[in-house]
């Protein structure tokens, strides 16, 4: 299944520690999402990348949140320092811009715990 | 861009009976209009699509609405089941520069 993949799946962060998160998105898909998931905000958007080219940095997140794409197969986010508001699970998504299929394919998340 | 606001938050229905839940959007150029389901510990999963050529489509149990003028569109799961308890996304995006619009998602309960 070449589907979207994540890693790690969970992750339990110290206060002011330093974490990457990981995304290999669907091959040959050129649009890629980082988004936060919690219950009370819902689905924010953290990074939105197009052909690697960053296209959207959420507002709110620039601060301490920082996502790459260094080549088409590979993005990070890096989240530096984490503090306890950040627990959160984090999506990567991807999807085929310009294809006749626009389905956006999710990863399985990651975990995020700040303590 | 878009903005997509998707109501209920919170949706508790007893088993046998449908559920609804609704999506507006602002941008008129949208045209694609997807809903995902989660199941909890499991990503998001397109179920159910519909393009902005068509007012009405069904598949297994789901039907999706779509009303251009008032830029709104819905999901509507007939004898709803346990096994439909999960969190439900709408989203819209236009085949142009645009990316993918979410909503902030609906959580269904369905009580047996």
């Amino acid at each position: 299944d070449a589907g979207v993949t994540q890693t790690p799946r969970h992750e339990v962060a110290e206060k002011g520690q330093t974490i990457i998160l990981k995304c290999e998105p669907v091959s040959g898909h050129n649009d890629l999402f980082w988004y936060r998931q919690t219950k009370i905000q819902g689905l924010e958007l953290l990074s939105y990348f197009r052909s690697k080219s960053l296209m959207e940095d959420g507002g709110a997140f620039k601060d301490r949140f920082k996502a790459e794409m260094l080549n088409s197969s590979f993005s990070t986010l890096k989240i530096q320092p984490t503090e306890p508001k950040d627990s959160a699970v984090y999506l990567c998504a991807s999807s085929l811009w310009g294809g006749n299929d626009t389905e956006v394919f999710f990863g399985k998340g990651t975990r995020l715990t700040v303590v | 861009g878009e903005q997509v606001e998707q109501l209920p938050s919170i949706l508790r229905v007893q088993e046998g009976s449908s559920a609804s839940i609704n999506c507006t959007y602002e941008n008129s150029a949208s045209n694609y209009f997807p809903w995902y389901k989660q199941e909890p510990g499991e990503n998001p999963k397109l179920i159910i699509d519909i393009r902005s050529n068509m007012e009405r489509k069904q598949t297994q149990g789901l039907i999706v609405l779509l009303d251009k003028k008032a830029k709104r569109f819905s999901l509507h799961i007939t004898d709803t089941q346990p096994g439909d308890s999960a969190m439900y996304f709408c989203a819209a995006s236009e085949n142009s520069n645009n990316r993918i619009f979410f909503g902030d998602g609906t959580q269904l309960v369905v009580k047996p």
